[in-house]
């Protein structure tokens, strides 16, 4: 099975912007969509938006519009998530998970990425 | 947006015994043209990212033991570990695919008693 290996963990001051990578192996993704899922400190997990790789449509949860942009290099096989207008709040792991697609709908999260922390500190 | 909710928040159970988990949703999540219920449940141990055990919610992942079955219908759905291994420590999350936005339960952390 594909899987999903994510760039380094980041430290970064409130009002920054931070891009997180995935890069896909293993596996063709044209068929999946990538997604973004968050998970504060003992906290459960927030879902942030998708991006089908193949064409690059992306959809965002309401609470990350105007602030989160989902791009990809097909080229190598990577995704990136970039959240903009940093604060403490988004302190939190970030993982980027699959979800395989056919037609219109899309399933389950498989596979997931190790996961990316996200320190927004001054 | 349709809300999950998990019972209990935390769960102890003996090893060997049977552990329930429940999930309810705030809207069905049955899709009524293909009769399939888009509810999946994740395992996430600390430090890892969530695993798949259960889609379709009661369709078990290849490789998750036979312990692990899910069941319900609707909004109304069950985890259930038949006999507790001690690897089965962990925290549980249910997740429905219905809809945008993707939305998972608040958790239950399982236990050893």
């Amino acid at each position: 099975q594909g899987q999903l290996v994510q760039s380094g963990a980041e430290v970064k001051k409130p009002g920054a912007s931070v891009k997180v990578s995935c890069k896909a192996s293993g596996d063709t993704f044209n068929s999946y969509d990538i997604n973004w899922v968050r998970q504060a400190t003992g906290q459960g997990l927030e879902w942030m938006g998708w991006m089908n790789f193949n064409s690059g449509n992306t959809g965002y949860a309401q609470k990350f519009q105007g602030r989160v942009t989902m791009t990809r290099s097909t080229s190598i096989s990577t995704a990136y998530m970039e959240l903009s207008s940093l604060r403490s709040e988004d302190t939190a792991v970030y993982y980027c998970a699959g979800r395989y697609c056919t037609g219109t709908s899309c399933f389950w999260f498989d596979p997931w990425g190790q996961g990316t922390l996200v320190t927004v500190s001054s | 947006d349709i809300v999950m909710t998990q019972s209990p928040d935390s769960l102890a159970v003996s090893l060997g015994e049977r552990a329930t988990i429940n999930c309810k949703s705030s809207q069905t999540v049955l899709y009524s043209s293909n009769n399939k219920n888009y509810l999946a449940w994740y395992q996430q141990k600390p430090g890892h990212p969530p695993k798949l055990l259960i889609y379709w919610a009661s369709t078990r992942e290849s490789g998750v033991p036979d312990r692990f079955s899910g069941s319900g219908s609707g909004t109304d759905f069950t985890l259930t570990i038949s006999s507790l291994q001690a690897e089965d420590v962990a925290v549980y999350y249910c997740q429905q695919y219905y809809s945008t936005p993707l939305t998972f339960g608040q958790g239950t952390r399982l236990e050893i008693k």
